[in-house]
C-alpha cells in the first residue's frame, strides 16, 4: 500500500539548518508530484512546498521561501525538505503528501505520520 | 495570493444532524478545491477533491459542492466518528492554501 514516512525531525535553535527526509514506498513516485505540509502546535495546516514529478518546477509559501529548498530523488524514492535560517515560527510537525498526479497543482491524497520540528534556544 | 475563509470556525451538533461547512476563496479557483478531515492526533485524510469528487472509501454522508468561489462540505447524518477539524484547500496554483478549519463537535 502506499506509505510515505517522513525523518529528520528534533530540536534545533534559531538561525541553525536542519533537513527533513520523505521515503516512499507502495507506488513509483517518479510518476507524482509531492508536497510538504506543516501544522504548528494547536494550529490549523499550511501548505509549505510542492515538487514536480521530475523535479522540473517547485513553489513555496512565502513564508519560507528563499529559506526551505525542497528536492528529490527518483533514483532512491525519497524526498528532502532543506531548512536553513529557521525561526521559532517554524515549529510544526511536517508532513509529506503525495499529489494526486504529476503536477503539483493538485490535492494531497496519501499523507506521511509527520515529523516534529521543533526552534528553539 | 488567493485566500481561503472557512465558516463557521466551530460547531455543534448532534449525531444525525446534516452539517454544512462554507469555504470562500478570495478569487476564483473553478473547481480546484479539495475537503480534508482531521481527527483529533492524526493525520489529515483526503474526503473531497475537485469540489464534489468523493475520495475512494469515504462514507457517502459526506458530499461537496461548488465552483469559483464558494464551496460546501455537507455532512448528511452526523456520527460520532466525525468529531474532528475539517480544513478546504485550493490547488489551481500556487501557493495550495488551506483554509482555517472548522472544529464539528458533537
Amino acid at each position: 500500500q502506499v506509505q510515505l514516512v517522513e525523518s529528520g525531525g528534533g530540536v534545533v535553535q534559531p538561525g541553525r539548518s536542519l533537513r527533513l527526509s520523505c521515503t516512499v514506498s507502495g507506488f513509483t513516485f517518479s510518476n507524482y508530484a509531492i508536497h510538504w505540509v506543516r501544522q504548528a502546535p494547536g494550529k490549523g495546516l499550511e501548505w509549505v512546498a510542492v515538487i514536480w514529478y521530475d523535479g522540473t518546477n517547485k513553489f513555496y509559501a512565502d513564508s519560507v521561501l528563499g529559506r526551505f529548498t525542497i528536492s528529490r530523488d527518483n533514483s532512491n524514492n525519497t524526498l528532502y525538505l532543506q531548512m536553513d535560517s529557521l525561526r521559532v515560527e517554524d515549529t510544526a510537525v511536517y508532513y509529506c503528501a503525495r499529489a494526486g498526479g504529476w503536477s503539483g497543482y493538485d490535492f494531497g491524497d496519501h499523507w506521511g505520520q509527520g515529523t516534529l520540528l521543533i526552534v528553539s534556544s | 495570493d488567493t485566500q481561503l475563509t472557512q465558516s463557521p470556525s466551530s460547531l455543534s451538533a448532534s449525531v444525525g444532524d446534516t452539517v454544512t461547512i462554507t469555504c470562500r476563496a478570495s478569487q476564483g479557483v473553478d473547481n480546484y478545491l479539495a475537503w480534508y478531515q482531521q481527527k483529533p492526533g492524526r493525520v489529515p485524510r483526503l474526503l473531497i477533491y475537485a469540489a464534489s469528487a468523493l475520495q475512494s472509501g469515504v462514507p457517502s454522508r459526506f458530499s461537496g459542492r461548488g465552483f469559483g468561489t464558494e464551496f460546501t462540505l455537507t455532512i448528511s447524518g452526523l456520527q460520532p466518528e466525525d468529531v474532528a477539524t475539517y480544513y478546504c484547500q485550493k490547488y489551481k496554483r500556487a501557493p495550495l492554501t488551506f483554509g482555517g478549519g472548522t472544529k464539528v463537535e458533537i
